[in-house]
């Protein structure tokens, strides 16, 4: 199993450009989420999904979208790239959530660099 | 959302025990506790979880009061490869990690 997959792995973009971050995941999971770290902070909730066809905001949704007709891919996109989201981005997976199950151990990928110049 | 507090940063030397507390004022009665570890340039990484009580696995032990609004890490005799950010989430299936503990172990 690759685990939890995340494209591109470095990019810099334009502002005002737009991209998608690609996450994947092989292991059958209905939970996924996206994470922001900005330098020296945490991280930061910015979408998260319960299962294909659900998703819901996090703790800053501005300036991104997502969605998720499959189990298995959960991208997300930037509209209009700003300086501000200059960040690394991380995609994680879970079997479950956290609420009432003991299977809700997250697994991160690598994390998508991204600066906006 | 269900936050919780932890210490900034600590310090450590090699070979002692190093406990992180984080407080869950606002768990709510269903969500299970879980702490993760981040090294720089990786994603985190999940140490342990609990629900009350005490668990303790091959890298950690979970200590667990009867009213839940606590938790702490417990890591016996750390090494310098410890050194690394450690986070208590909180907010159940909406999960929020915060700014995390920084723990440094020197020699």
């Amino acid at each position: 199993n690759a685990g939890v997959t995340q494209t591109p792995k470095f990019r810099i973009l334009k502002i005002g450009q737009s991209m998608t971050l690609q996450c994947t995941q092989d292991m059958n999971h209905n939970y996924m989420y996206w994470y922001r770290q900005d330098p020296g902070m945490g991280l930061k909730l910015i979408y998260y999904s319960v299962g294909a066809g659900i998703t819901d905001k996090g703790e800053v949704p501005n300036g991104y979208n997502v969605s998720r007709s499959t189990t298995e891919d959960f991208p997300l996109r930037l509209e209009l790239a700003a300086p501000s989201q200059t960040s690394v981005y991380f995609c994680a997976s879970s079997l479950s959530g956290m609420s009432g199950r003991s299977d809700g151990e997250l697994f991160f990928g690598e994390g998508s660099r991204l600066t906006v110049l | 959302l269900a936050k919780t507090t932890q210490p900034i940063s600590m310090d450590s030397y090699e070979g002692q025990e190093v406990n992180i507390t984080c407080s869950h004022n606002n768990i709510a009665t269903n969500d299970y506790i879980t702490w993760y570890q981040q090294f720089p340039s990786q994603g985190p990484r999940f140490i342990i979880q609990g629900y009350k009580t005490k668990v303790t696995n091959e890298v950690a032990s979970l200590f667990i009061p009867a009213d839940r609004k606590s938790s702490t890490l417990s890591l016996p005799r750390v090494s310098l490869s410890d050194t690394a950010v450690y986070y208590c989430p909180g907010g159940g299936n909406k999960l929020t990690f915060g700014t995390g503990t920084q723990l440094k172990v020197e020699l």
